[in-house]
């Protein structure tokens, strides 16, 4: 079966700061490495995903994730973080089982 | 459509009713998700169709639960006799190949209160 942590239920950075929301995973085979973003009241919205090649991957918003295979992790950055930023965000993986395994998400709160 | 619609947007119901949420995807789109997200929960996979294949249905909570696609299309998630703890947001996504490497497009989501 496969599975999502993402070990923080809430990260707080300030503005302008890096930030890291951390995410790991397990499946059979091949991941297929997905994060997603919530804003209040609304739906998530797709930010990036990792398939295969770079092992760095660049989506919307200007954040990015690195796959990292021997820990099985796929953590979400960004060099400097914004107030828009503060969302919920959930880790996904796909793999043989074809629907998406999401994790707990991580409420991510940039500080003025 | 645009995007994935769902209705209703809210529903409040007694416990006990019968409750059909539904679902328009994105036209085109083969694969079609329902989760569900509890409040301060993470997203709970109920059930995906992928074209005429059999759904899977691995994520169904209890038999109260089911789901049809009428013509790859419309989706409708019932909910019988509905209970308490059946309150949650109901989300559905829709994805347009057949693997699983293609991101989904939610919709806003039905918020489902059983009082």
């Amino acid at each position: 079966a496969q599975s999502v942590a993402q070990p923080e239920d809430q990260v707080n950075v300030a503005e302008g700061n890096p930030l890291t929301v951390k995410c790991t995973y397990s499946v059979s085979g091949n991941p297929y490495l997905f994060w997603y973003v919530q804003y209040p009241n609304r739906g998530l919205q797709f930010l990036l995903k990792y398939i295969t090649g770079d092992n760095l991957v660049k989506g919307s918003y200007g954040f990015e994730a690195e796959f990292n295979k021997s820990q099985t992790s796929f953590h979400l950055k960004k060099p400097s973080a914004l107030v828009s930023d503060s969302a919920l965000y959930f880790c996904a993986v796909g793999g043989s089982a074809r629907q998406l395994t999401f994790g707990s998400g991580t409420q991510l709160t940039v500080l003025p | 459509g645009a995007g994935v619609s769902q209705s209703p947007s809210n529903k409040v119901t007694e416990k006990g009713k019968d409750v059909e949420l539904r679902c328009d995807p994105i036209s085109g789109h083969t694969a079609l998700y329902w989760y569900r997200q509890s409040l301060g929960q993470g997203l709970e996979f109920l059930i995906y169709f992928q074209g005429n294949s059999a759904p899977d249905k691995s994520g169904l909570p209890s038999d109260r639960f089911s789901a049809e696609r009428t013509g790859g299309s419309v989706s409708t998630l019932t909910i019988q006799r509905t209970q308490q703890e059946d309150s949650a947001v109901y989300l559905c996504a829709s994805s347009s190949l057949r693997t699983a490497n293609t991101e989904a497009f939610f919709g806003q989501g039905t918020r489902l209160t059983v009082v």
